[in-house]
């Protein structure tokens, strides 16, 4: 089974652009989280996917968006960058149902770099 | 919202030693992860524990669920140069349904000297 898959792997920005990062779950995985990872807040949730729909939300600005489409692949949208915004975006794939011990797995990651 | 602390920030040992890794939490989780992150790659799982008191291996590497469920420890026995990575805990809060938002720890660097 091919594992998750992130696309680009990196990026190049400048301030005020949008970005939009891809990932492709494990085939059959139905849900998909984003989390933004950086030195110094370490890794942070920032939504999660399930069936097309925002189901979990972490604590970020309305800048950062996401969907999902029916074949369970998803995109995340960043708008006006700020410097701030310079991370690993790490995208993650599980089951998503009700089933207990519901592991995740995660993506090498897009390194997004805004100047 | 939930906190993990997880210590030590980084280690420098010899190669051969063992190392230990803790995390504790503020809050209650039911279910407790170790992962390891190498350069340019994401977190790999290494043990999944969902039972307080659980004492799980996997291979070099022994993890415990905290009978508190407020922490959990790592350890590496007989280290090697490609444990060399970042490890992370990550506490859930229920058993994989429809809530489900990890929390990780700050992670901690390990350095192994050949």
């Amino acid at each position: 089974k091919a594992g998750v898959t992130q696309t680009p792997r990196y990026l190049i920005k400048t301030r005020g652009q949008q970005v939009t990062l891809s990932c492709s779950p494990i085939s059959g995985h139905r849900s998909v989280s984003w989390y933004q990872q950086t030195p110094g807040q370490g890794l942070q949730f920032l939504f999660e996917y399930f069936s097309e729909t925002q189901r979990n939300k972490g604590n970020f600005p309305g800048r950062f968006s996401g969907r999902q489409f029916s074949n369970s692949r998803s995109e995340m949208n960043v708008s006006t960058l700020e410097l701030g915004d310079s991370a690993l975006y790490l995208c993650a794939s599980r089951d998503g149902g009700t089933v207990i011990k519901n592991i995740q797995y995660f993506g090498a990651g897009t390194r997004l770099s805004v100047l | 919202g939930q906190q993990l602390n997880q210590s030590p920030q980084s280690m420098f040992i010899q190669e051969g030693e063992d190392v230990s890794m803790n995390c504790t939490s503020s809050s209650i989780f039911n279910t407790w992860l170790w992962y390891k992150q190498e350069p340019g790659e994401g977190p790999v799982l290494l043990i999944a524990l969902y039972k307080a008191g659980e004492l799980t291996s996997n291979g070099r590497l022994t993890a415990q669920f905290g009978i508190t469920r407020k922490d959990s420890f790592l350890n590496i026995s007989a280290s090697i140069p490609s444990d060399v990575g970042i490890y992370f805990c990550a506490g859930q809060p229920d058993s994989g349904g429809s809530n489900y938002k990890l929390t990780f720890g700050k992670g901690t660097l390990l350095t192994v000297n050949p």
